[in-house]
């Protein structure tokens, strides 16, 4: 079966205090891996996509990575802006997309 | 760019009652999305158009709900009756191409069924 888990449920951060995000999968062929991040009362805004193995992309204090079982978003130094939802996502080769249950950011000053 | 747009923002309604939501697409894309999302059940796909066309309903619950893209710019959700257990937030996703590309939400739109 098609699965996506992601860890920690939640997280609470100082302000600078760098950590990462997991996003874990088993899935008959992945196309694709998506970041989404989700502020409450909104929908998800689209952060990354990552298509192979080995793959990094980069935007401000994000960095998502990707291997053949997992994704991880890595926050350099988060500011209390950064704090939301973070939502994994990833497309089978039946082009199904299936989302994590998300990893909830909480960044104090 | 408008963005997604969706309406209405929030509906009540009672129980058995026909519910409508709708969705207008970013211009130019192709492809929409329907998602629900609830605290037990995380976000999940309802269906999938592209070019007007519904290319996967495998998400969509049960025959009370149903899915239409009469044009390019327009979808609906109608959910013929409505149940209390369909309560959630219910989004609409556009994208330029199909299933492979980043996918543009709307706000959502919170139903409550009494």
């Amino acid at each position: 079966e098609d699965q996506v888990t992601q860890s920690p449920e939640a997280l609470r951060l100082q302000e600078g205090e760098s950590s990462s995000l997991n996003c874990s999968y088993t899935v008959s062929g992945l196309r694709g891996l998506f970041w989404y991040r989700q502020d409450p009362g909104k929908g998800p805004e689209f952060l990354f996509t990552l298509y192979s193995a080995g793959e990094e992309k980069e935007k401000e204090r994000l960095k998502a990575t990707l291997t053949k079982k997992e994704s991880f978003l890595h926050i350099t130094a988060p500011k209390p802006e950064d704090s939301a939802t973070y939502l994994c996502a990833v497309q089978t080769q039946g082009g199904k997309l299936i989302f994590g249950q998300g990893t909830e950011l909480s960044v104090k000053p | 760019d408008a963005g997604v747009i969706q309406s209405p923002r929030h509906e009540v309604t009672e129980m058995g009652q026909e519910v409508t939501l709708r969705c207008k697409p970013i211009s130019g894309h192709n492809s929409l999305f329907w998602y629900r999302q609830t605290m037990m059940r995380g976000l999940e796909l309802l269906i999938y158009f592209n070019n007007n066309v519904p290319i996967d309903d495998s998400g969509m619950p049960e025959d009370r709900f149903s899915a239409k893209m009469p044009n390019a710019s327009f979808s609906t959700l109608k959910i013929q009756p409505s149940e209390p257990r369909d309560s959630a937030v219910y989004f609409c996703a556009s994208s330029y191409g199909d299933s492979r590309f980043e996918q543009y939400f709307g706000p959502g739109t919170r139903l409550t069924v009494t």
